[in-house]
């Protein structure tokens, strides 16, 4: 079954502070992929980034960065310099080659204090 | 290009009501995903469409829940006798090929059951 967990429900920071994200997933397939989605007070899920399961290489977009380390089953997420912008909810997702879903985390609320 | 659309983006409803949510997923997209968001948790899996083909319903959470995609494209998500646990955020989401391909989120329709 699948099941990701983000531990931290609320975090604070003060902008321009770098925040990280933690994201634990099981699976028992070893062919799966990762995502990540913010979600802004809108509401509208927005895609942020796709990994496989077989590319461990960590990512870097802008502000935005990703740890996949397959040994400790952890797909993190920093943000760098954080803006009042990046105020959302984030949420870790994971899909499994067969399984017709994503399964989501409980999500990270992360307040960016001015 | 235009993103998933989904209408309305608010629904209120008396309990026993039945509501039919409307979801227009980006063009060309094969699946097609509708998720339940309740308060302060991440979206939970309903059902799944490749094309006009239902293929998984598992998560829909009583017979009362039904959806469909009749010429593979807009989809219908009709919950009849609304109860008050029905009261979610209802996400559609599309993809270009399967579940582990990238999914879209459209913004939502939050249905409030009085």
């Amino acid at each position: 079954a699948q099941k990701v967990t983000q531990a931290q429900t609320e975090i604070s920071v003060v902008e321009k502070e770098d925040v990280t994200l933690d994201c634990v997933y099981e699976t028992r397939d070893t062919t799966y992929y990762l995502f990540w989605y913010k979600q802004p007070p809108s509401g509208e899920l927005v895609f942020l980034i796709r990994r496989n399961s077989f590319d461990e290489q960590n990512e870097i977009s802008g502000r935005y960065s990703w740890n996949f380390q397959k040994s400790t089953s952890s797909f993190n997420f920093t943000i760098t310099a954080s803006q009042v912008v990046d105020s959302a909810v984030y949420f870790c997702a994971l899909s499994e080659r067969g399984n017709n879903r994503l399964a989501f985390g409980k999500g990270n609320q992360v307040v960016v204090i001015p | 290009g235009a993103g998933v659309s989904q209408s309305p983006r608010y629904k209120v409803a008396k309990r026993g009501q039945d509501v039919a949510l409307r979801c227009d997923p980006i063009s060309g997209h094969v699946s097609l995903f509708w998720y339940q968001q309740a308060l302060g948790q991440g979206p939970e899996f309903l059902t799944y469409f490749q094309n006009e083909a239902q293929l998984d319903k598992s998560g829909l959470p009583s017979d009362r829940f039904f959806a469909e995609r009749p010429e593979g494209s807009v989809s219908t998500l009709k919950i009849q006798r609304t109860q008050q646990e029905d009261s979610a955020v209802y996400l559609c989401a599309s993809s270009l090929g399967d579940a582990t391909d990238t999914q879209y989120f459209g913004p939502g329709t939050r249905l409030t059951v009085l």
